[in-house]
């Protein structure tokens, strides 16, 4: 059964860099055979669902207009991870980040998701 | 850039239906968008109902059905039940790899 897992600081600094990994489980994010990508969502609190970005099991990234300039999404093989880097954070930034996997044939549907982290910006 | 649209809140009845829409700020949703629907409890990670227009996602029961209802998406819950009250997203394809949530919309079931 596949699984996800996000982990990093639950507290930033203003200014600094958010830096999240998710931990997958049960299949290789590497894996040419079945063409996944695996992505970032973010969710304020109290509001509504962001996609952030996306990456491919061969390194190709796809990022949302929105964070474009600060963010940068990497996958670490060896360890079967990928990670999200968010640049510059303000207080807006403050969030529940979630991992999920989606389809390179049907690219909206995120069919495994983790269970999501809170990270605060904050001095 | 496009917003994709979604009522803020809805309520219906137990047994009723109710139809949920995903639009667009500018133009129409088409099946080129494989609008896909997810509902989020509180607490909880969202999970999948419908992707690809119309497709139901693992387990999820056939009271749940996707389509396209003039220029917009379109999510319709038949016989309600008090579990199905949520918050339900939608998210478009923009092209290019990008993709766009609608701001979600709160069902009630009462």
């Amino acid at each position: 059964q596949l699984q996800l897992q996000e982990s990093g600081p639950g507290l930033v600094k203003p200014s600094e860099t958010l830096s999240l990994t998710c931990t997958v489980s049960g299949a290789s994010i590497s894996d040419s055979r079945t063409s996944y990508y695996w992505g970032w969502i973010r969710q304020p609190p109290g509001k509504g669902l962001e996609w952030i970005g996306s990456i491919y099991y061969s390194g190709s990234t796809f990022y949302s207009p929105s964070v474009k300039s600060r963010v940068t999404i990497s996958l670490d093989t060896s360890k079967n991870q990928f990670s999200l880097k968010l640049g510059s954070v303000t207080a807006a930034d403050t969030a529940v980040y979630y991992c999920a996997r989606h389809e390179y044939k049907n690219y909206a549907f995120f069919d495994y998701w983790g269970p999501g982290t809170l990270v605060t910006v904050s001095s | 850039q496009t917003v994709v649209t979604q009522e803020p809140s809805f309520s219906v009845s137990p047994g009723g239906t109710v139809t949920l829409t995903c639009g667009l700020s500018s133009g129409s949703v088409s099946t080129s968008h494989y609008p896909s629907w997810y509902h989020q409890t509180p607490g909880q990670a969202p999970r999948s109902l419908i992707y690809n227009t119309d497709t139901r996602s693992s387990g999820v029961p056939d009271r749940f059905s996707g389509s396209i209802l003039g220029n917009k998406a379109a999510l319709t819950i038949t016989g309600a039940q008090a579990d199905d009250e949520s918050d339900y997203y939608c998210v478009l394809y923009m092209g290019s790899g990008i993709l766009v949530f609608g701001g979600g919309t709160r069902l009630t079931v009462l």
